[in-house]
């Protein structure tokens, strides 16, 4: 079974840009979260979707958003970039209702 | 808010068993986790526990949870190079939203 999937890997953009970043869950896999990973802060929760609906949102600005496809796929969005949101995102997958976490292998953002 | 808590660092030497602690504040944590990440990579489901269970058993990995101190462990045993890698800790209610520590590195010495 093919893990979690993110697209693109890399990707550099300039401030007061925006971007759009994919996440495919592994097959199966309902319930879609995003983190945001950079040296500062650490891991920290940005948001939660599950059946195409935003269940739990972490603390960050609405300039970061997200949706969920009806085939399970996920996208966050972020608008209005700044140097500060230069990190490592990673999407992570689960089986409704399952403790087990699944992890792609991220999306590197850097914001020039 | 709650908070997740680990040292930064753990050296030990090939072969010997590496302890790996983390202490939470949330008494309403429904499950522990460990993940592992090395070097230019995503996080891998390592084990996780319930917060009912006090110990946790897999191959070289033994979790142990003292729910009164809210204090958590990861032992694993005969340490190998290729375990060389940044150790988090993290803890969720019944949603599910992961709340993670610093995370650990371990270096392993030959």
């Amino acid at each position: 079974k093919a893990g979690v999937t993110q697209t693109p890997r890399y990707l550099i953009k300039t401030r007061g840009q925006q971007v759009t970043l994919s996440c495919s869950p592994i097959s199966g896999h309902r319930s879609v979260s995003w983190y945001q990973q950079t040296p500062g802060q650490g891991l920290q929760f940005l948001f939660e979707y599950f059946s195409e609906t935003q269940r739990n949102k972490g603390n960050f600005p609405g300039r970061f958003s997200g949706r969920q496809f009806s085939n399970s796929r996920s996208e966050m969005n972020v608008s209005t970039l700044e140097l500060g949101d230069s990190a490592l995102y990673l999407c992570a997958s689960s089986l409704a209702g399952q403790a087990e976490q699944y992890f792609g292998p991220g999306t590197r953002l850097t914001v020039t | 808010g709650e908070d997740v808590e680990q040292s930064l660092f753990l050296s030990v030497r090939e072969g010997d068993s590496s302890v790996i602690n983390c202490t939470y504040t949330d008494s309403s944590s429904t499950y522990l986790y460990w993940y592992k990440q090395e070097p230019g990579a995503g996080l891998q489901l390592l084990t996780y526990i319930f917060s009912n269970m006090d110990m946790k058993q897999d191959q070289r990995l033994t979790v142990l949870l003292n729910k009164k101190d809210k204090h958590l462990s990861l032992r694993i045993a005969d340490t190998q190079t290729g375990d060389s890698a940044i150790y988090f800790c993290a803890e969720s209610d019944s949603n599910y939203q992961l709340i993670w520590g610093a995370g650990t590195k371990l270096i392993i010495k030959p």
